[in-house]
């Protein structure tokens, strides 16, 4: 069964830092694109960043980029999302998600983590 | 970020068809990219309803079906059930933002 596992989420003061992990299991990690999506409290989904299965490729929507960090430990079919100079904006649900597709411009995601939590606030 | 916008609800009676739609621009829809669509229950993950304009996976109904045209895409239920009820999302790819773009996001109410 294809699984994506979410640990890290909390509590920050603005400013702070956090890091965010997603484990994979049942499917071939390194083989495949992974992406970052989160949800404010009663708000649409925001695609956050996106890596491709190598590294090689990464991208990061405007209001993250220079302060999110996404990377992957393909040894540990593991994902991250490391970030700083957090806001309360930042406040929101963090999905973990699988893409699929024949080529990046059309990727989908197939398969979503259950979320973590993150709350940006003095 | 988000450069697709959709109507924020629809509603229908049970056995109804509703349509949603998603308009984007000459850089997103309209620049070759693939619509895909989500349907998002109330407390849970979204779950993949429509792949590449019109692909539904395996399980999902043959009730919910997408098209794509020029710069807009469209999702349709037929025989909209009770159990439809949830908001509904299209995602596609922006080339003049290099990055991924989610709809605005259409609940969907069964009357």
């Amino acid at each position: 069964e294809v699984q994506l596992l979410q640990s890290g989420g909390g509590s920050v003061q603005p400013g702070g830092s956090l890091r965010l992990a997603c484990v994979a299991s049942g499917f071939t990690f390194s083989s495949n694109a992974m992406s970052w999506v989160r949800q404010a409290p009663g708000k649409g989904l925001e695609w956050v960043s996106s890596i491709s299965g190598d590294s090689v490729d990464t991208k990061y929507a405007d209001s993250v980029r220079g302060r999110f960090t996404i990377s992957r430990d393909n040894s540990k079919n593991t994902l991250y999302l490391q970030m700083s100079s957090l806001r309360a904006e930042d406040t929101a649900l963090y999905y973990c998600a699988k893409l699929r597709g024949m080529r990046a411009h059309n990727y989908y995601i197939d398969v979503w983590g259950k979320g973590t939590t993150v709350s940006v606030s003095s | 970020q988000s450069v697709l916008t959709q109507p924020p609800s629809v509603s229908g009676a049970p056995g109804q068809r509703v349509t949603i739609s998603c308009t984007g621009s000459s850089s997103s829809i309209g620049a070759d990219n693939d619509v895909h669509w989500y349907q998002q229950l109330p407390e849970t993950p979204p779950k993949l309803l429509i792949s590449g304009n019109t692909n539904r996976p395996s399980g999902v109904p043959d009730r919910f079906s997408g098209s794509k045209s020029g710069t807009s895409a469209s999702l349709a239920i037929t025989g909209l059930q009770a159990e439809d009820e949830a908001d509904y999302y299209c995602q596609s790819f922006d080339s003049s933002l290099s990055g991924y773009v989610f709809g605005t996001g259409t609940k969907v109410t069964v009357l």
